[in-house]
Parts: structure tokens; sequence; C-alpha cells
């Protein structure tokens, strides 16, 4: 398996802007999670998804943030309008179980920056 | 509220010498924590796991300790080495967020 594909892995866009941000996770996996990772907070949990469904979407900072999940191998975080402080590095993951219990698989990914 | 606690941001030791991170908790139901570690521009990877029902668990160099008592868990490296550098994270079970990190520096 190739492990849990984001794309893009850099976008770079101005402010006001709507960005979107894909991942495939991993084939039999059920649980999907969006984080975002910041010097000033760390890995921050946004969204968890469990056999396509929104589970836990208390992470999401605000409306300007949404997170799709439309079928079990695709996913989608999308920002409008974006703003700088929403500049970070987004990961996705994915899980074979439901929860914590099981161990997660990050993909590489994508820093975003809006300037 | 931050539930899994990394309180050291940074740590740096001696290659050959023992690396030790900790993690506090607060909620006495987590039943099982997993630490990961994270190389600048990866995503974080899986590196050990420990059940409530444990206090130990071994991997090679690798060994997660856990006392339920204090809310603590503890990893521990022997011998460091250099490729051990790393942001290593904890995270609990059942709330899936994880500690703000600890960067540890192994130096030749």
């Amino acid at each position: 398996d190739a492990g849990v594909i984001q794309s893009p892995r850099h976008e770079v866009t101005e402010m006001g802007q709507e960005v979107t941000l894909r991942c495939k996770p991993i084939s039999g996996h059920n649980s999907l999670f969006w984080y975002r990772q910041t010097m000033m907070r760390g890995l921050e949990l946004l969204i968890y998804f469990n056999n396509n469904v929104p589970i836990d979407d208390s992470g999401m900072p605000e409306d300007r943030f949404s997170a799709k999940m439309p079928n079990a191998s695709f996913s989608t975080l999308k920002i409008q309008p974006s703003e700088p402080r929403d500049s970070a590095v987004y990961f996705c993951a994915s899980s074979p179980g439901q929860g914590g219990s099981y161990e997660q698989y990050f993909g590489p990914g994508t820093r975003l920056t809006v300037t | 509220d931050q539930q899994v606690k990394q309180n050291s941001p940074s740590l740096s030791v001696q290659e050959g010498r023992i690396s030790i991170l900790n993690c506090d908790y607060t909620n006495s139901m987590f039943d099982y924590f997993l630490w990961y570690k994270k190389y600048p521009a990866e995503g974080p990877t899986f590196l050990i796991s420990i059940s409530s029902i444990k206090d130990k668990n071994e991997d090679g160099r690798f060994t997660v300790f856990l006392n339920k008592s204090a809310k603590h868990l503890s990893l521990h490296i022997v011998p460091s080495q250099p490729g051990d550098s790393a942001v290593y994270f904890c995270a609990a079970s059942n709330d899936m967020r994880f500690g703000a990190g600890t960067r540890l520096t192994v130096k030749p």
C-alpha cells in the first residue's frame, strides 16, 4: 500500500482565497483524522471520521473550516476564506479501528502558506 | 483543556546514554497510550504503545512505562542514537489528541 496520500504537498495562496486539501486514506482503514501542526499549538486534532461519518469536529477552529468524507477513499478539508493565521502544516491520518486504541498512519502533510 | 501534557519541550542527551521522555494525563479512563516520532517534513510515525492493564512494554531499545496512580507515562530509549533525534509525541486513546511534543537531540 502507498500509505496515506495527501495533496498538494505545498500550497501558497493569498488571503481570502479558498483552499482545498485532499487526503486518500489507506485502503481498509475506517477512521480518518485531520490534524494541524503549528509552532504555538503543536499537533491539534481538527476532525475525526469513522466509516465516513464525522464523529468529533470540536477541534475545527471556526466556520471557515469544513471537512467532508464522501466515500471511504477520499476526504477534503476546505478553508474559505483563508487567512494568514491558517498557515500551518495539515496532516491527514487513517486508522484501522475506531477511536485512538489503534495506531494512526499519517500522510506527509500539506504545508499551507497564506499571504 | 489539554488532557495529555508533555511539559518538556526539548531534551538533549549524549549518544549511548538513556533518553527519558515524559507525559502526563488527566483522564483516568484512558485505557491505551501511544508514542509517535516525527522527523522534519514528515508525518508522525507510530513507535510504541501500552495498554492501561500493563505497566511496561518493551520493543528493542524503546520501553514505555505507565504509572496509573500518578497518571504518568515515560518513554525510555537506551542506548540513544543520533538517528533518534526527532520530536516525540504521546497520545491517549479515546481522545486522539496529542501532547505538545518533546524535541529530542542526541549528540554524537
